[in-house]
């Protein structure tokens, strides 16, 4: 048990619609990661947020977007769904923003298929 | 996107066996990462490497940094049935990205 969690862990969308998925960093923890994994492959950064602000970003395009709140939770938002986002969104949760990559902390993941 | 190069994409073999696979890239890293990741779980970090040469163990795992910061290898000894999954490598180059090989999968036959 890592101590974060996502929601929901499995979901079904069509193309063309949008999707929320949701983080709940471990206690403490300032710094959210988000990353996708396609089936077989390893995951790929999409972003990362420190204390409510964008602080980096992977080769994404912008309608990959997110959020994280005062409580460190945060959102991952994917407008106009392609049959390609199907994959597993992990995020992590670290301390300190910059350098702390050993520290960081996966949740299970989110199983998103876009039919 | 950029990935790191990892081999083999699987193993199969026998418990007690000895494990070995490595990681290689074009590019130089700062720290080097392997991860486990079990099934409908996110990656659980194993060992992290920090310095070029550096050679790290934790419990049967030994992992190192190569001299060039451009590959790692990560060694299971005596494998038992719970090192079944998929290892990782991942690197990190600053910029807040860590990359990731594509795994290796691990089967092991009682």
């Amino acid at each position: 048990e890592t101590g974060v969690t996502q929601s929901p862990t499995h979901l079904i969308k069509t193309r063309g619609q949008q999707v929320t998925l949701r983080c709940s960093s471990q206690s403490g923890h300032n710094t959210v990661s988000w990353y996708q994994q396609a089936l077989g492959q390893g995951p790929q950064f999409i972003f990362q947020y420190y204390r409510e602000e964008e602080n980096g970003r992977g080769n994404f395009p912008p309608r990959f977007s997110g959020l994280q709140f005062p409580n460190y939770s945060s959102e991952l938002n994917v407008n106009a769904l392609e049959l390609d986002d199907s994959a597993l969104y992990l995020c992590a949760s670290s301390l300190g923003g910059q350098g702390a990559v050993e520290t960081q902390y996966f949740g299970p993941g989110t199983r998103l298929l876009v039919l | 996107g950029q990935q790191l190069n990892q081999s083999p994409q699987s193993m199969f073999i026998q418990e007690g066996e000895d494990v070995s696979m490595n990681c290689t890239s074009s590019s130089i890293f700062n720290t080097w990462l392997w991860y486990k990741q079990d099934p409908g779980e996110g990656p659980v970090l194993l060992i992290a490497l920090y310095k070029a040469g550096e050679l790290t163990s934790n419990g049967r795992l030994t992992a190192q940094f190569g001299i060039t910061r451009k590959d790692s290898f990560l060694n299971i000894s005596a494998s038992i049935p719970s090192d079944v999954g998929i290892y990782f490598c991942a690197g990190w180059g600053g910029a807040q990205k860590l990359v990731f090989g594509q795994g290796t999968r691990l089967t092991i036959n009682p």
